[in-house]
């Protein structure tokens, strides 16, 4: 069965702090994609990365950065020098391999808050 | 290019009454599966539709159907609303097994 656990409920820092976001996964397939997504107030989630199980190399997107180790099953995200406007919910998702498109089971989500 | 379009933004029905959410997939997609995102929750798949017919549905109960039409827009119906059913419904559209999974802004609906 797949699970994606967000042990971070609610965070919060001040502008410029560096913040990371955990996510833990549990698969039973060696093939799967993993996902961020991240859902302001007005609902729509905005696609932020993708990786998949074969690709461990970290990416780095600007201030965006991800840290994928299979063998701790984790796939965090880290925000350097936060901004308000990256307060939202962020979400963190699984799909496997032969479902690929078909079902995202998504974690329970980060709300982070930026303050000023 | 307009991205995932649904309709209505917000809705607000009785107990019991039955619902629908509409759904217009992104150009060029033809794929639509809908979720259920309780408050302060994660979203949940309910169901998938290609070429007009239910291709996958998650652990949702026979309450909650859906349509798929030609042009790829799509319906999510819920009879016997009960309060539980209130949350935000999104409709994500994809090529078929593709990359470019797109989510729609979603309809709010509140049932008292």
């Amino acid at each position: 069965a797949q699970k994606v656990t967000q042990a971070q409920t609610e965070i919060s820092v001040v502008e410029k702090e560096d913040v990371t976001l955990d996510c833990v996964y549990e698969t039973r397939d060696t093939t799967y994609y993993l996902f961020w997504y991240k859902q302001p107030p007005s609902g729509e989630l905005v696609f932020l990365i993708r990786r998949n199980s074969f690709d461990e190399q970290n990416e780095i997107s600007g201030r965006y950065s991800w840290n994928f180790q299979k063998s701790t099953s984790s796939f965090n995200f880290t925000i350097t020098a936060s901004q308000v406007v990256d307060s939202a919910v962020y979400f963190c998702a699984l799909t496997e391999g032969d479902n690929y498109g078909q079902n995202f089971v998504f974690g329970p989500g980060t709300r982070l808050s930026v303050l000023p | 290019d307009a991205g995932v379009t649904q309709s209505p933004t917000h809705l607000i029905k009785t107990r019991g009454q039955q619902v629908t959410l509409r759904c217009s997939p992104k150009s060029g997609h033809d794929t639509v599966s809908w979720y259920q995102q309780a408050l302060g929750q994660g979203p949940q798949f309910i169901f998938q539709y290609y070429e007009e017919e239910e291709r996958q549905r998650g652990n949702f109960p026979d309450r909650f159907s859906g349509h798929q039409f030609p042009n790829y827009s799509s319906e999510l119906n819920v009879n016997a609303l009960l309060l539980g059913d209130s949350a935000l419904y999104l409709c994500a559209s994809s090529p078929d097994r593709g990359y470019g999974y797109t989510f729609g802004s979603g309809t709010r609906l509140t049932v008292v």
